[in-house]
């Protein structure tokens, strides 16, 4: 089992510009989850999924889009990338809401 | 408000001499309380799970114990492998929340 992946593993975007982060797990999850981290501060929940074609927001949603077509893929979107963005992006999977967390290596992605 | 903080931010301490990290939280409707470590550069890493006050879970030199208000991870003997950040994660009733972590130096 790969676990859960994440591609890019490092980006840089302009300002204004768009792009996706792709996350799938191999581990029939129906929990997804995703998290930025930033120095000095604990990870904080952008988006999560239920289940396939089940989306929420967590804390920080502002910026960021997702959808849950299939129970392996949950892709992040940043519609317009601001500097404030900047921040390392990690995707998890668990069998379901409130058990531990399988994470991936993470994006680290760059906004100038 | 609920909150989940660490303590402490920071500790140095010598192969083979042991120590706790404390996780103390407030929140409303505990679901679970979740450790996790992470490695410069990677993602975090599961540890354990404490759902109720006097649980114990241990793996290897890693013991976790949980109370009504805190958890400690206490490490017996560290050796220089378990240098890392040690995170806390509470589950609420409708939310999670991850402290800061504790960045975990073992000197050989």
């Amino acid at each position: 089992n790969a676990g859960v992946t994440q591609t890019p593993k490092f980006q840089v975007l302009k300002t204004g510009q768009s792009m996706t982060l792709q996350c799938a797990q191999d581990m029939n999850h129906e929990y997804m989850s995703w998290y930025r981290q930033d120095p000095g501060m604990g990870l904080r929940l952008i988006h999560y999924s239920v289940g396939a074609g089940i989306t929420d927001q967590g804390e920080v949603p502002n910026g960021y889009n997702v959808s849950r077509s299939t129970t392996e893929d949950f892709p992040l979107r940043l519609l317009s990338a601001a500097p404030s963005q900047t921040s390392v992006y990690f995707c998890a999977s668990s069998r379901d809401e409130g058990y531990e967390q399988y994470f991936g290596p993470g994006t680290r992605l760059t906004v100038t | 408000e609920d909150q989940v903080t660490q303590s402490p931010e920071a500790l140095r301490l010598q192969e083979g001499e042991s120590s706790s990290l404390n996780c103390s939280y407030t929140v409303s409707g505990l679901r679970g309380l979740f450790w996790y470590r992470q490695d410069p550069g990677k993602g975090p890493e599961f540890l354990f799970t404490l759902y109720s006050a006097g649980e114990e879970k241990e793996k290897e030199r890693l013991k976790a114990t949980l109370t009504k208000k805190e958890s400690f991870l206490h490490i017996t003997a560290p050796k220089p492998e378990d240098s890392a950040t040690y995170l806390c994660a509470v589950q609420a009733f409708d939310k999670i929340i991850f402290g800061k972590g504790t960045r975990l130096h073992i000197l050989p």
